[in-house]
């Protein structure tokens, strides 16, 4: 079975400009979160999906950041216009439904290192 | 102020030698997640744990989750190389599904 998967692996970009950084989740996981580590920090949570839902996004940034999840598969993350404090590893996370159970298991992708210059 | 307290925040021990990294709340966790990382890769995930006593292993590797839910050990046996990298404790305290991340503990083995 196929982990979570983020495309590309790293981006260098210049101060202003945009990208989008996607995530594919394990099929079937109806949950799916971003995170993201800046430099000497720890990894921080940015926002949750539930399917298409946007179940929690009290950790993103600002509103230069815009996440994505059309269909409920595959999320994007766009950041635009890219500012220096942007540049970390951002990772993708998924886990299955919400059940009776309030916590499953989150599967992190290999991340995306994003450089802003 | 740091929630989750993982110490030691490096460590360096000789092939075929037990060592314990610790994950510490002042808060009641409700999931402990541990996850290895390697230098410049994704997050593996060793396991989580929800329960109160809970006990888990996974190989050489065995995590316990303290009664009151607020401190955690993982704990290696017999060290190998492909044990070194970086563990990381994460915890859902809200019981929101969102992990909150310790900052680390980096792991070198010597041969």
């Amino acid at each position: 079975e196929a982990g979570v998967t983020q495309f590309p692996s790293h981006s260098v970009i210049e101060k202003g400009q945009t990208v989008t950084l996607r995530c594919d989740p394990i099929s079937g996981h109806d949950n799916l979160y971003w995170y993201r580590r800046v430099m000497g920090k720890e990894i921080k949570f940015l926002l949750h999906f539930v399917k298409e839902s946007k179940q929690d996004e009290s950790g993103m940034p600002n509103n230069r950041f815009l996440a994505e999840r059309t269909g409920g598969t595959y999320s994007t993350l766009k950041v635009q216009p890219a500012e220096l404090e942007d540049s970390g590893v951002y990772f993708c996370a998924s886990s299955l439904g919400i059940g009776d159970r309030f916590t499953y298991e989150q599967y992190f992708g290999p991340g995306t290192r994003l450089t802003v210059t | 102020s740091q929630e989750l307290e993982q110490s030691p925040q490096s460590l360096i021990v000789q092939e075929g030698k037990n060592l314990t990294i610790n994950c510490t709340s002042s808060k009641t966790l409700y999931g402990l997640y541990w996850y290895k990382q390697k230098y410049g890769e994704g997050l593996i995930f060793l396991m989580m744990l929800q329960k109160g006593g809970e006990e888990k292993s996974h190989e050489k590797i065995t995590a316990k989750l303290d009664e009151k839910k607020q401190q955690s050990s993982l704990h290696i046996t017999a060290s190998q190389p492909s044990h070194a990298g970086i563990y990381l404790c994460g915890a859902d305290m809200n019981r929101d599904d969102k992990i909150i991340f310790g900052k680390g503990t980096r792991l070198h083995i010597l041969p």
